[in-house]
């Protein structure tokens, strides 16, 4: 079972639409959860990182169920900008170090 | 605004050569890392540092050495590069937070193709 597990899509979502995406974690010892965007040939970007009470900015919300082990991501009254793929990430244990594992990414297409 | 640089956005190396891949950062950070990135597989850790001439295997680091002489440097070779290391090759660096993982700030990553 992989430690990340995240639906690839594409999400084709119309402009102006809300979409929700899941991810789930194998490690109920991971404490640190994110959401990453990485654009088409570039680099991961963090998003926002994702707290145990819900944390929201401006049009995205971020959900953990620590009991469940999954985490969620809300993108509200969606912009063609928000065309990318959303990397799920949670901490993992490497020999005493937290070390970040990386869901292989939700692809999100926002059309006009 | 912190600043992750490598030293290629695209390689062409033959199998069998020695390949270098050269990160920098600009923000003091104690931590870097080199990921690779691949098709349906996402990122995987190959090595990671968290201070001047330390190193930590990550999950895939047969193939690979790393070198971090220097705080801002943190150097991936393959020593005999095969077509199996295809791939999309990303560094990071972060702080080295007290109990949790601090952000990772990534560079423009490196395409690199064997032959």
């Amino acid at each position: 079972r992989k430690e990340v597990e995240q639906d690839p899509g594409p999400f084709n979502v119309p402009e102006g639409a809300t979409v929700a995406f899941n991810c789930t974690y194998s490690n109920s010892a991971s404490q640190s959860f994110f959401w990453y965007r990485q654009d088409c040939r570039k680099e991961p970007k963090l998003l926002m990182s994702v707290y145990s009470s819900g944390n929201e900015d401006g049009r995205f919300t971020a959900q953990l169920n620590r009991a469940s082990q999954y985490i969620s991501l809300l993108i509200r009254d969606s912009k063609l900008s928000d065309s990318a793929t959303y990397l799920c990430v949670v901490t993992g244990m490497n020999t005493g170090f937290q070390k970040l594992v990386f869901g292989t990414g939700t692809r999100l297409l926002v059309s006009p | 605004d912190v600043k992750v640089t490598q030293s290629s956005r695209y390689l062409v190396k033959r199998t069998g050569e020695k390949v270098f891949l050269e990160c920098v950062q600009d923000m003091d950070h104690e931590n870097m890392f080199w990921y690779r990135q691949d098709p349906g597989l996402g990122l995987r850790l190959i090595y990671f540092s968290y201070d001047v001439k330390m190193k930590e295997k990550g999950d895939i680091p047969e193939g690979y050495s790393v070198s971090r002489e220097k705080k801002e440097r943190f150097s991936l070779i393959l020593e005999s590069a095969s077509t199996n290391q295809t791939s999309m090759y990303l560094c990071a660096s972060s702080f080295q937070g007290l109990a949790y993982q601090e952000t990772q700030y990534f560079g423009p990553g490196t395409r690199l193709l064997v032959l």
